[in-house]
């Protein structure tokens, strides 16, 4: 099984200050891992996704993340937020090779930028 | 464009009457799902297909029912049986690969009065 663990339910920054939102992975076999946003009361659209290859991923709206095997963890970062980044983070977790395709959602992290 | 619609956008019912939340793809995916949202729980999978004509039960199933009678639809019912109805529902679709990127539609707010 795999489980997925947002270390944070809210962080609150000013804007331009850089962010990091942690997520840490639990999982017997290779992962693909992904980080979603969602904007008030909308569904969800992705930023980024590790497959495989280069550990540092970058994404839409200037989002990067780490995928740190050793660490199992897949934390995602922006070095200058904006007031617009306010909104609702998920990472989420599913198979490689012999795991759920499906995936596992974390519970959330929500982003409060102020001005 | 290609996309998720879902429909009604706020749904609003008294207790004990069933409600149908369309889905509807046209993305030619061959994976649906059907997520429960509610404040600080994240999302909470309910149905998923893989293939028309077949579902599965996901965490939180009981109190809902879903059919894939076409590719571009998956239907969820919410019945008299499910307890606390009153949530934000999100479909997803997915094409059958293992990379699994989900693609999310605006969702269905129900609140059972």
């Amino acid at each position: 099984a795999q489980s997925v663990t947002q270390l944070d339910s809210q962080v609150p920054v000013f804007e331009e200050a850089p962010v990091e939102l942690r997520c840490n992975y639990s999982s017997s076999v290779s992962v693909y891992l992904f980080w979603y946003v969602q904007y008030p009361n909308q569904g969800l659209q992705l930023l980024l996704k590790y497959l495989s290859g280069s550990t540092l991923v970058k994404g839409i709206n200037g989002f990067e993340a780490e995928f740190n095997k050793s660490q199992t963890s897949f934390h995602l970062r922006k070095p200058s937020v904006h007031i617009s980044d306010t909104a609702e983070y998920f990472c989420a977790v599913s198979r490689g090779r012999g795991g759920s395709y499906i995936p596992t959602f974390g519970r959330g992290t929500s982003l409060i930028v102020h001005p | 464009d290609g996309g998720i619609t879902q429909s009604p956008k706020y749904l609003f019912r008294k207790e004990g009457q069933n409600v149908t939340l369309s889905c509807e793809q046209n993305l030619n995916h061959d994976a649906m799902y059907w997520y429960r949202q509610d404040p600080g729980q994240g999302l909470r999978l309910i149905y998923y297909s893989q293939i028309v004509n077949d579902f599965q039960k996901g965490d939180i199933a009981e109190g809902y029912s879903v059919s894939r009678e076409k590719k571009e639809s998956f239907p969820l019912t919410v019945t008299s049986a499910q307890k606390n109805p009153t949530a934000f529902y999100l479909c997803a679709s997915s094409k059958e690969t293992s990379n699994n990127e989900q693609f999310f539609g605006p969702g269905t707010r129900l609140t059972v009065l």
